[in-house]
């Protein structure tokens, strides 16, 4: 199906390992983002990519890793889990600096 | 300061037009003005975005102000699908990495 989508929906995982939250959009989007959404902070930019193997970071990028070694696909790993990042993870994707189509979103508890 | 303030909540009838403020006293010549909204247990979904001058599309117009220090989007007849979070935010040129969605304005719809 087209679209953007994100998996796992819902991950437990438990203080210090690792995680790994998978991106995929079928529209060939140059632009791929990441996002966490917590209550009483809105939407807060992880990590963006204007392109394959091209990443930058954004507003709270301390504590995971993001690679694009494909157009289409655009994984976030949180190395060593910690208690802060349980949240909700959503994904994005652009073709220009215009309309964001961002993803279902993906569960993470950190216990 | 890339933030943008807005309004809690607000309150509408079904039916009823909508209009929902947000202030950008600090925006630059070159950021356009974007608006999402957010319905439960969902991404965000993009609405509409502008410059200068107003903008209409199916789903809503925007007003920008002429000093463009504040904008204003109209939803013409609110429909209890309406009813979501939503956010105005300030995007200059390709560099998202200051892109900040804020708190957004719940707006809650009545019968």
């Amino acid at each position: 199906d087209a679209g953007i989508t994100q998996s796992p929906r819902y991950k437990i995982t438990e203080t210090g390992r690792q995680v790994t939250l998978m991106c995929h959009q079928t529209w060939s989007h140059s632009y791929m983002f990441w996002y966490r959404q917590d209550l009483g902070h809105g939407l807060r930019l992880i990590y963006y990519s204007a392109a394959a193997d091209i990443t930058d970071k954004g507003e709270v990028p301390d504590g995971y890793v993001v690679s694009r070694s494909k157009t289409e696909n655009f994984p976030l790993t949180l190395e060593s889990a910690t208690r802060s990042q349980t949240s909700v993870y959503f994904c994005a994707s652009s073709e220009s600096s215009w309309e964001q189509y961002f993803g279902p979103g993906t569960r993470l508890t950190v216990t | 300061d890339a933030k943008t303030t807005q309004p809690n909540s607000m309150e509408s009838n079904e039916e009823e037009p909508v209009h929902l403020p947000c202030n950008h006293s600090t925006i630059s010549g070159t950021d356009y003005i974007h608006w999402y909204r957010q319905l439960p247990s969902q991404g965000p979904e993009y609405v509409i975005h502008g410059l200068t001058s107003n903008v209409n599309n199916r789903m809503a117009s925007l007003a920008i102000a002429e000093d463009r220090k504040s904008s204003t989007l109209i939803l013409h007849r609110a429909t209890l699908r309406d009813a979501a979070v939503y956010y105005c935010i300030r995007i200059g040129g390709t560099s998202y990495g200051k892109l900040t969605f804020g708190q957004g304005t719940i707006l809650t719809v009545h019968p």
